[in-house]
């Protein structure tokens, strides 16, 4: 129930394409759901964030889009560059409330190849 | 500038030393937590604090302690450290349990 399941692992692209990650939650009681990005050698830090009222979020390149009856979620990064390269996390959470942690799934590495 | 700092940037540590990463954050946050990160494993919830006072265990809580005296400090203990608690160690708070986190650099620990 407590589970973010985030796939691929890994991923390269060219520079110029669209990275696209997929994130998979189980507890529909979740209302939250951030994307971490994190560059080696620094912790992550918040990219983008959307609440189930919408169905996407768009800040510059970085759209999420959700599909709350599937129960999943997706980074879409459009016009990769090489300085997009990095870790990148989902995650799920109750917003605001004192009722869980945010869950993290496992991390994707992408690379952008000039 | 506002935000989390740790220490040490990184340590070596005999196995079976006692060892605390520091953790201190200025932006009054409420809320802070304990990962460690693993190759292939993401983040990992070792400890959390909704509030000075208050601790609770995260998902892999073993070997670990915490304590939250104050609003801005949250160390963490390892009490008898194993091999297997190698790891790059983050700290992080959030105004409240489940809002946005700020992370800070992280602690690269290596157990002989």
């Amino acid at each position: 129930q407590q589970q973010v399941k985030q796939s691929p692992q890994s991923l390269i692209v060219q520079k110029g394409g669209i990275s696209i990650i997929n994130c998979a939650y189980e507890n529909t009681a979740f209302d939250y759901f951030p994307w971490y990005q994190q560059f080696p050698g620094k912790g992550p830090a918040l990219l983008i964030a959307i609440r189930p009222d919408v169905s996407e979020k768009k800040e510059g390149r970085f759209t999420i889009s959700f599909n709350k009856s599937a129960k999943q979620f997706s980074l879409h990064i459009m016009d990769s560059q090489p300085g997009d390269s990095a870790t990148y996390f989902c995650a799920a959470s109750y917003y605001g409330g004192s009722q869980g942690n945010l869950i993290f799934g496992k991390g994707t590495k992408l690379s952008v190849k000039p | 500038i506002a935000g989390i700092t740790q220490a040490p940037t990184s340590q070596i540590l005999a196995a079976g030393r006692r060892m605390t990463l520091r953790c201190t954050q200025d932006m009054r946050h409420n809320a802070m937590y304990w990962y460690r990160q693993d190759l292939g494993l993401g983040l990992r919830l070792i400890h959390y604090s909704n509030t000075a006072g208050t601790t609770g265990k995260g998902e892999v809580p073993d070997g670990y302690s915490v304590s939250r005296a104050n609003t801005d400090d949250f160390p963490l203990t390892l009490a008898s450290a194993v091999p297997s608690q190698t790891s790059v160690y983050f700290c992080a708070s959030s105004e409240y349990q489940s809002s946005e986190q700020f992370f800070g650099p992280g602690t690269r620990l290596t157990v002989l």
